[in-house]
Protein backbone atom coordinates (compact mmCIF):
# COMPACT_ATOMS: atom_id res chain seq x y z
CA UNK A 1 0.00 0.00 0.00
CA UNK A 2 1.05 3.80 -0.03
CA UNK A 3 3.31 4.97 2.24
CA UNK A 4 3.70 8.19 3.85
CA UNK A 5 6.89 8.73 6.03
CA UNK A 6 8.09 11.86 8.08
CA UNK A 7 11.24 13.17 9.33
CA UNK A 8 11.97 13.28 12.27
CA UNK A 9 10.05 10.68 14.31
CA UNK A 10 11.16 13.53 17.37
CA UNK A 11 12.51 16.60 17.75
CA UNK A 12 13.38 18.19 20.97
CA UNK A 13 14.12 22.17 20.57
CA UNK A 14 14.39 25.26 22.56
CA UNK A 15 11.74 27.71 23.20
CA UNK A 16 12.62 30.47 20.46
CA UNK A 17 13.93 28.02 17.91
CA UNK A 18 12.36 27.24 14.74
CA UNK A 19 11.27 23.25 13.66
CA UNK A 20 10.76 21.97 10.45
CA UNK A 21 9.06 18.99 10.18
CA UNK A 22 9.03 17.06 6.70
CA UNK A 23 6.12 14.90 4.97
CA UNK A 24 7.04 12.65 2.42
CA UNK A 25 4.53 10.56 0.51
CA UNK A 26 7.04 7.96 -1.17
CA UNK A 27 5.07 5.60 -3.98
CA UNK A 28 2.30 7.97 -4.74
CA UNK A 29 1.91 11.58 -6.00
CA UNK A 30 0.71 13.55 -3.06
CA UNK A 31 -1.29 16.11 -4.91
CA UNK A 32 -2.81 16.81 -1.39
CA UNK A 33 -1.28 16.64 1.82
CA UNK A 34 -2.70 17.70 5.28
CA UNK A 35 -1.41 18.59 8.61
CA UNK A 36 -3.09 17.48 11.82
CA UNK A 37 -1.81 18.13 15.45
CA UNK A 38 -2.63 16.20 18.48
CA UNK A 39 -1.95 17.28 22.02
CA UNK A 40 -1.57 14.67 24.91
CA UNK A 41 -5.38 12.82 25.54
CA UNK A 42 -6.80 14.23 22.97
CA UNK A 43 -7.83 13.65 19.41
CA UNK A 44 -6.65 15.01 16.11
CA UNK A 45 -7.16 18.38 14.84
CA UNK A 46 -6.93 19.70 11.33
CA UNK A 47 -4.34 22.45 11.06
CA UNK A 48 -4.47 23.26 7.57
CA UNK A 49 -4.58 21.79 3.64
CA UNK A 50 -2.09 22.08 0.97
CA UNK A 51 -2.29 21.90 -2.70
CA UNK A 52 0.84 20.80 -4.43
CA UNK A 53 2.46 24.44 -6.10
CA UNK A 54 -0.83 26.37 -3.81
CA UNK A 55 -0.75 28.38 -0.69
CA UNK A 56 -2.03 26.38 2.05
CA UNK A 57 -5.36 26.86 3.57
CA UNK A 58 -5.74 27.06 7.32
CA UNK A 59 -8.31 26.47 9.70
CA UNK A 60 -9.94 28.70 11.94
CA UNK A 61 -7.47 29.80 14.84
CA UNK A 62 -4.19 28.24 13.12
CA UNK A 63 -1.53 31.12 13.03
CA UNK A 64 -0.34 30.97 9.45
CA UNK A 65 3.01 32.73 10.28
CA UNK A 66 3.72 30.48 12.90
CA UNK A 67 2.89 27.16 11.20
CA UNK A 68 4.39 27.55 7.82
CA UNK A 69 3.23 25.13 5.36
CA UNK A 70 4.99 24.16 2.06
CA UNK A 71 4.23 21.66 -0.53
CA UNK A 72 6.62 22.62 -4.00
CA UNK A 73 6.79 18.93 -4.63
CA UNK A 74 4.23 16.47 -5.60
CA UNK A 75 5.83 13.89 -2.98
CA UNK A 76 6.47 16.56 -0.54
CA UNK A 77 5.75 18.61 1.97
CA UNK A 78 7.16 20.95 5.06
CA UNK A 79 5.85 22.42 8.14
CA UNK A 80 7.76 24.55 9.90
CA UNK A 81 6.76 25.50 13.36
CA UNK A 82 8.52 29.05 14.26
CA UNK A 83 9.47 30.39 17.21
CA UNK A 84 8.21 27.43 18.81
CA UNK A 85 7.05 27.88 22.61
CA UNK A 86 6.18 25.03 25.03
CA UNK A 87 2.93 25.00 24.14
CA UNK A 88 3.00 24.06 20.76
CA UNK A 89 4.60 21.01 22.01
CA UNK A 90 2.36 18.48 20.22
CA UNK A 91 2.25 15.36 18.04
CA UNK A 92 2.48 16.07 14.47
CA UNK A 93 0.89 13.88 11.47
CA UNK A 94 0.37 14.91 8.17
CA UNK A 95 -1.62 12.68 5.64
CA UNK A 96 -1.43 12.67 1.64
CA UNK A 97 -3.94 11.88 -1.30
CA UNK A 98 -3.66 11.24 -4.65
CA UNK A 99 -5.88 12.95 -6.87
CA UNK A 100 -9.57 12.48 -6.75
CA UNK A 101 -8.72 8.92 -5.26
CA UNK A 102 -10.67 9.37 -1.83
CA UNK A 103 -7.67 6.85 0.25
CA UNK A 104 -6.07 8.85 2.24
CA UNK A 105 -2.56 8.06 3.50
CA UNK A 106 -1.35 8.87 7.38
CA UNK A 107 2.34 9.43 8.07
CA UNK A 108 3.94 7.91 11.35
CA UNK A 109 3.85 11.13 13.36
CA UNK A 110 6.45 13.77 14.88
CA UNK A 111 6.28 14.36 18.45
CA UNK A 112 8.01 18.01 18.90
CA UNK A 113 8.65 18.63 22.53
CA UNK A 114 9.52 22.64 23.40
CA UNK A 115 11.89 23.17 26.48
CA UNK B 1 -19.58 22.92 13.03
CA UNK B 2 -19.61 19.25 13.19
CA UNK B 3 -18.79 17.27 16.15
CA UNK B 4 -17.73 13.77 16.39
CA UNK B 5 -18.15 11.92 19.99
CA UNK B 6 -17.19 8.64 20.42
CA UNK B 7 -18.44 6.50 23.44
CA UNK B 8 -16.69 4.64 25.83
CA UNK B 9 -14.07 6.57 25.95
CA UNK B 10 -11.89 3.44 27.25
CA UNK B 11 -12.98 0.11 27.22
CA UNK B 12 -11.63 -3.03 29.29
CA UNK B 13 -12.13 -7.06 27.68
CA UNK B 14 -10.93 -10.05 28.11
CA UNK B 15 -9.39 -11.93 25.26
CA UNK B 16 -12.17 -13.26 22.97
CA UNK B 17 -15.13 -11.08 24.03
CA UNK B 18 -16.88 -9.14 20.90
CA UNK B 19 -16.15 -5.34 20.93
CA UNK B 20 -18.59 -2.48 20.28
CA UNK B 21 -17.63 0.85 19.71
CA UNK B 22 -19.71 3.32 19.17
CA UNK B 23 -19.35 6.97 16.95
CA UNK B 24 -21.97 9.65 16.21
CA UNK B 25 -21.77 13.21 14.39
CA UNK B 26 -23.96 15.57 14.89
CA UNK B 27 -24.43 16.50 11.08
CA UNK B 28 -25.26 14.29 8.99
CA UNK B 29 -23.74 15.58 5.45
CA UNK B 30 -21.02 13.63 5.34
CA UNK B 31 -18.90 12.36 2.54
CA UNK B 32 -17.72 9.66 4.07
CA UNK B 33 -16.61 7.86 7.48
CA UNK B 34 -13.53 6.12 8.44
CA UNK B 35 -12.63 4.34 11.04
CA UNK B 36 -8.54 4.42 12.41
CA UNK B 37 -6.12 2.53 14.81
CA UNK B 38 -3.55 4.54 16.77
CA UNK B 39 -0.68 2.84 18.98
CA UNK B 40 0.46 4.71 21.87
CA UNK B 41 2.93 7.03 20.54
CA UNK B 42 2.44 5.85 16.28
CA UNK B 43 0.37 7.86 13.56
CA UNK B 44 -2.90 6.29 12.31
CA UNK B 45 -3.88 2.93 10.77
CA UNK B 46 -6.91 2.88 8.75
CA UNK B 47 -9.05 0.10 9.25
CA UNK B 48 -12.35 0.89 7.32
CA UNK B 49 -13.72 3.61 4.93
CA UNK B 50 -17.56 3.42 4.68
CA UNK B 51 -18.76 6.39 1.97
CA UNK B 52 -21.95 7.88 2.66
CA UNK B 53 -23.95 6.13 0.42
CA UNK B 54 -22.91 2.82 2.15
CA UNK B 55 -24.55 1.19 4.82
CA UNK B 56 -21.44 -1.38 6.21
CA UNK B 57 -18.15 -2.21 5.68
CA UNK B 58 -16.31 -5.16 6.86
CA UNK B 59 -12.65 -6.58 6.84
CA UNK B 60 -11.67 -9.68 8.19
CA UNK B 61 -13.11 -9.60 12.08
CA UNK B 62 -14.03 -5.95 11.71
CA UNK B 63 -17.22 -4.75 10.77
CA UNK B 64 -18.40 -1.15 10.71
CA UNK B 65 -22.11 0.06 9.80
CA UNK B 66 -22.89 3.61 9.30
CA UNK B 67 -26.54 5.26 9.95
CA UNK B 68 -26.41 8.69 8.63
CA UNK B 69 -29.69 10.00 8.78
CA UNK B 70 -28.92 9.20 12.72
CA UNK B 71 -25.37 10.22 12.70
CA UNK B 72 -24.21 7.24 14.13
CA UNK B 73 -21.47 4.95 13.64
CA UNK B 74 -20.50 1.22 15.24
CA UNK B 75 -17.32 -0.71 14.70
CA UNK B 76 -17.73 -3.85 15.44
CA UNK B 77 -13.95 -6.45 16.41
CA UNK B 78 -15.30 -10.25 16.87
CA UNK B 79 -13.21 -12.12 19.09
CA UNK B 80 -10.84 -9.90 20.27
CA UNK B 81 -7.61 -10.32 20.95
CA UNK B 82 -4.55 -8.97 22.95
CA UNK B 83 -2.92 -7.20 19.77
CA UNK B 84 -5.97 -5.54 19.21
CA UNK B 85 -5.55 -2.90 22.53
CA UNK B 86 -5.35 -0.20 20.64
CA UNK B 87 -6.71 3.85 20.91
CA UNK B 88 -9.49 3.72 18.01
CA UNK B 89 -10.43 6.87 16.26
CA UNK B 90 -13.64 7.85 14.50
CA UNK B 91 -13.13 10.35 11.51
CA UNK B 92 -15.96 11.98 9.32
CA UNK B 93 -15.35 13.68 6.15
CA UNK B 94 -17.26 16.43 5.12
CA UNK B 95 -15.69 18.33 2.14
CA UNK B 96 -12.91 15.94 -0.12
CA UNK B 97 -10.28 14.82 2.79
CA UNK B 98 -11.07 17.08 5.53
CA UNK B 99 -11.85 14.80 8.72
CA UNK B 100 -12.87 15.42 11.56
CA UNK B 101 -12.18 13.41 14.51
CA UNK B 102 -13.76 11.90 17.49
CA UNK B 103 -11.63 12.06 20.84
CA UNK B 104 -10.84 7.90 20.33
CA UNK B 105 -12.02 5.31 22.43
CA UNK B 106 -8.87 3.05 24.03
CA UNK B 107 -9.16 -0.32 24.48
CA UNK B 108 -7.49 -3.18 26.59
CA UNK B 109 -8.08 -6.63 25.36
CA UNK B 110 -6.57 -9.00 28.67
CA UNK B 111 -5.50 -12.10 28.04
Amino acid sequence: GAVVSQHPSWVICKSGTSVKIECRSLDFQATTMFWYRQFPKQSLMLMATSNEGSKATYEQGVEKDKFLINHASLTLSTLTVTSAHPEDSSFYICSAREGRNPDQYFGPGTRLTVL
Amino acid sequence: KQEVTQIPAALSVPEGENLVLNCSFTDSAIYNLQWFRQDPGKGLTSLLLIQSSQREQTSGRLNASLDKSSGRSTLYIAASQPGDSATYLCAVSRSWGKFQFGAGTQVVVTP
